[in-house]
């Protein structure tokens, strides 16, 4: 079955500092990943996706995430963390073929100032 | 317009009741989605509609039924709802169902109190 585990239920980093959020995927074929954001009672929206065009994948609000097959993970960053960052991130895997798209548990950010 | 149009925001209802939710997109998207997600954990997928016909149905209890009246509505019926059935309630939808790099476009959600 199609899975994707988030390393981290809560991560906190000071503003400017780097930001890594994990996410490692389980998988005998090709996935497809995203990484989404929600902010306090809204909805999800997507910050980027991997559709194997590219192994770096830039996104929205100064995000990206590599895709390392040999790790298995889809790992997403950003250089200099701001105030507005702090939200849940999900991160979501679907296949070719599959028309289900499955979360991972989400990880927590606060930003410190 | 790029969104996704969820109402009411905000619904307290008794287990007796009989409530909807109600979803709205003018994208063109063919496939639209009820979601389920309880406080602190990742949204739970419950129903798939592609082409205003049930794809999926994730065996959710009956006290839930949806609909898709045409391309842009999607509903959600709710009846002799539990508390525990209490969450937030996501409607999403995309161009086509989910099975390549589909983007999915969520509304902001109904959050449900059952008392």
């Amino acid at each position: 079955a199609q899975s994707v585990t988030q390393l981290g239920s809560h991560v906190s980093v000071s503003e400017g500092a780097l930001v890594l959020l994990r996410c490692n995927y389980s998988s005998s074929v090709p996935p497809y990943l995203f990484w989404y954001v929600q902010y306090p009672n809204q909805g999800l929206q997507l910050l980027l996706k991997y559709t194997s065009a590219a192994t770096l994948v830039k996104g929205i609000n100064g995000f990206e995430a590599e895709f390392k097959k040999s790790e298995t993970s889809f790992h997403l960053t950003k250089p200099s963390a701001h105030m507005s960052d702090a939200a849940e991130y999900f991160c979501a895997v679907s296949y070719f073929g599959n028309e289900k798209l499955t979360f991972g548990t989400g990880t927590r950010l606060t930003i410190i100032p | 317009d790029t969104e996704v149009t969820q109402t009411p925001k905000h619904l307290v209802m008794g287990m007796t009741n009989k409530k909807s939710l109600k979803c709205e997109q003018h994208m063109g998207h063919r496939a639209m989605y009820w979601y389920k997600q309880k406080a602190k954990k990742p949204p739970e997928l419950m129903f798939v509609y592609s082409y205003e016909k049930l794809s999926i149905n994730e065996s959710v209890p009956s006290r839930f039924s949806p609909e898709c009246p045409n391309s842009s509505l999607l509903n959600l019926h709710l009846h002799a709802l539990q508390p525990e059935d209490s969450a937030l309630y996501l409607c999403a939808s995309s161009q086509e169902v989910v099975r390549t790099n589909e983007k999915l476009f969520f509304g902001s959600g109904t959050q449900l109190s059952v008392l």
